[in-house]
C-alpha cells in the first residue's frame, strides 16, 4: 500500500461549483498536512497547511483532516476557471520539510 | 524579492554529459531542497540542506551531487547524465524557524531531457 494515495483525475466541474479533492494515507504518524497548487509548467505553491486534525479555512478554500479515517480533503467554494490546476496533497510526520511525502496530484478543470 | 530562481529553464543533454542546475533564493531561508517530478510519480526529494555547509540525501540521490557554500545558492550537479534523469527539477526553500513544512517555496523548475 502506498503511503499517500491521490486520484489523478482529471476532475472537471462547472464554474461556481464546490470542488472536493481528497487524499488517503496509511501512516498514522503523519501530523502535518499540506495542499499545494501547481499551474501548468510552474512550480508548486503552498496553499493550505494544517497541523493534526480539524478544519482550516482561508477564503474560498477549506482544508479538512480526519486522522481517525486517515483522510484529508480540500474544498474549493465558488470555483473559478483560475482554480484550474493540479492539486498536490502532502504530509509529514515531523515539521521538517525533508520528510514530506507528496501525493501524485489531482488535475482539476473548472469549466466556464 | 525574486523568491526562488532556477536556471536554465530547459536543457537537453546527451547521455554521459555533466551539467549543473542552478538554484538561488533571496529570502534568507536556511532550508533548501531539490526535487524531481515525473509523470505518475509525484515529487521526490533528491538532496536537502539545512544550512551552508550541510547537505543530506533524500529519496533518490543516486547520480546527483550537491554542495551549499552560501545560504543563497544550492546547485545540483548531474555527474554523468542518463535517460532516466529526464525529468522536471524543482528547487525549494523554507524557513527553519517552524521546521519548514509551513513555509516551503518552490522555484519555476528546470525541464531536463537526456537523449
Amino acid at each position: 500500500q502506498k503511503e499517500v494515495e491521490q486520484d489523478p483525475g482529471p476532475l472537471s466541474v462547472p464554474e461556481g461549483a464546490i470542488v472536493s479533492l481528497n487524499c488517503t494515507y496509511s501512516n498514522s504518524a503523519f501530523q502535518y498536512f499540506m495542499w499545494y497548487r501547481q499551474y501548468s509548467r510552474k512550480g508548486p505553491e503552498l496553499l493550505m497547511y494544517t497541523y493534526s486534525s480539524g478544519n482550516k479555512e482561508d477564503g474560498r478554500f477549506t482544508a479538512q483532516v480526519d486522522k481517525s479515517s486517515k483522510y484529508i480533503s480540500l474544498f474549493i467554494r465558488d470555483s473559478q476557471p483560475s482554480d484550474s490546476a493540479t492539486y498536490l496533497c502532502a504530509m509529514s510526520v515531523t515539521n521538517r520539510d525533508d520528510k514530506i511525502i507528496f501525493g501524485k496530484g489531482t488535475r482539476l478543470h473548472i469549466l466556464p | 524579492n525574486a523568491g526562488v530562481t532556477q536556471t536554465p529553464k530547459f536543457q537537453v543533454l546527451k547521455t554521459g554529459q555533466s551539467m549543473t542546475l542552478q538554484c538561488a533564493q533571496d529570502m534568507n531561508h536556511e532550508y533548501m531542497s531539490w526535487y524531481r517530478q515525473d509523470p505518475g510519480m509525484g515529487l521526490r526529494l533528491i538532496h536537502y540542506s539545512v544550512g551552508a555547509g550541510i547537505t543530506d540525501q533524500g529519496e533518490v540521490p543516486n547520480g546527483y551531487n550537491v554542495s551549499r557554500s552560501t545560504t543563497e545558492d544550492f546547485p545540483l550537479r548531474l555527474l554523468s547524465a542518463a535517460p532516466s534523469q529526464t525529468s522536471v527539477y524543482f528547487c525549494a526553500s523554507s524557513y527553519a524557524g517552524t521546521g519548514g513544512t509551513d513555509t516551503q517555496y518552490f522555484g519555476p523548475g528546470t525541464r531536463l531531457t537526456v537523449l
